[in-house]
Formats: structure tokens, sequence, C-alpha cells
């Protein structure tokens, strides 16, 4: 079965760095694009990333463009996203989520499976 | 960036009853949009893709609707397990979600 396990989270000052890990097992990695999301606490979803299957693409929303790069090594089934210049505003819940999309990258793709998220704390 | 508007923000009912969600886009995006339950302390889970295409092990009391700009879920006979909050997705040109439903029973 797909199974999305993310670390890496944890307590960090503004403006340090810190870097997300998404070890996926159950499905060809290589064969999917994959998306991180975002949820403040007790707010909404907010897209961040998105990175091609193939590695040719990759995707950031506005809010952390220039601060977030999002990675992925297919020989570990394992995406990243290094998040740097960190924020107050950053501070969430970050899932790793499946691209519905298999062998495919673009408009029109709807994300089939999630992780349980890593918390991600800003403050000083 | 494609603005989704969600509403209602909440809605509290009683079990068998009808809900509604409506998620309408800023712009066209035609059947991009996706829909997620997402219960406390859950992971976000795939209820709709493609405006109204049924998802394998979704019950079937869920629906969607809608093209270009509006879009609607339906909740057909709500039961209690379903108190969760209901996110509407759009991939028509990146992705962005709408702002939630929290749906409560009475």
């Amino acid at each position: 079965q797909v199974q999305l396990v993310e670390s890496g989270g944890g307590v960090v000052q503004p403006g340090r760095s810190l870097r997300l890990s998404c070890a996926a097992s159950g499905f060809s990695f290589s064969s999917y694009p994959m998306h991180w999301v975002r949820q403040a606490p007790g707010k909404g979803l907010e897209w961040v990333a998105v990175f091609s299957y193939d590695g040719s693409n990759k995707y950031y929303a506005d809010s952390v463009k220039g601060r977030f790069t999002i990675s992925r090594d297919n020989s570990k089934n394992t995406l990243y996203l290094q998040l740097n210049g960190l924020r107050s505003e950053d501070t969430a819940v970050y899932y790793c989520a499946r691209d519905g999309l298999r062998g495919r990258f673009g408009s029109g793709s709807f994300l089939d499976f999630w992780g349980q998220g890593t918390l991600v704390t800003v403050s000083s | 960036e494609i603005v989704l508007t969600q509403s209602p923000d909440f809605q509290s009912v009683t079990p068998e009853e009808k809900v509604t969600i409506t998620c309408r886009a800023s712009q066209s995006i035609g059947s991009s949009l996706h829909w997620y339950q997402q219960k406390p302390d859950q992971s976000p889970k795939l209820l709709i893709k493609y405006a109204s295409q049924s998802i394998s092990g979704v019950p079937s009391r869920f629906s969607g609707s809608g093209s270009g700009t509006d879009f609607t879920l339906t909740i057909d006979s709500l039961e209690a397990e379903d108190a969760a909050t209901y996110y509407c997705h759009q991939s028509g040109s990146l992705h962005t979600f709408g702002g939630g439903t929290k749906v409560e029973i009475k």
C-alpha cells in the first residue's frame, strides 16, 4: 500500500534553515510528480511546491519562492523540502502528497495520497 | 493566482440531512477541481476528482458537479462520520485550495 512518511520538523529560530524529508513506499516513486502542502495551526491548506517525476520541472507558491527548494532522490524514494530564511508565518504542518497523474506532469492533477505531516515551528 | 472561494465557512447539520458546499474560482478552470475531506488530526483525503469523478472507496453519498468557475460538493444523507472540514483544490493553473468548509453534526 502507498505510504508517505514525513520527518525533519521541529522548532527553529527565525532566519534559520530546516530540511524536511518524505520517505515513499508501496508505489513506483520515480513515476509520479510529488507535492508539498502546508497547514498553519487552525488554518486551511496551502500548496507549497511540486516536483515533476523526472526532475525536469519544479514550481513554487509565491509565498515561498526564493526561500524553499524542493528536490527528490528517486534512488532513495525520497522527496525533500529545504526551508531557508524561515519566518513565523512558515509555522505549519508540512504534508507531502502524491500527484495522481503517473508519468505525466502538468495542469489538471489531483493529490491522491498524503502523508501524516511533520510540524515546523518557527519561534525565537 | 487563481483564488477559490468556498461557502459556507461553517455548517451545522442534522444526520440524514443533505449538505451542499460551493466553490467558486476567480477564473475558468474547466474541470480541474477536486474535493478533499479532512477530519480532526488527520491528513486530507481525496473525495472527488475532476469536479464529478468518484474515487474508489469513497461512499456514494458524496458527489460533485460543476465546470468553469462554479462547483458543488453534495453529501446526500449526512452521517455522523462525515463531520470534517472540506476543501476544494484547483489545478488548472498551478495549485490553490479553497478556505475550507467545516461541517458539524447537530
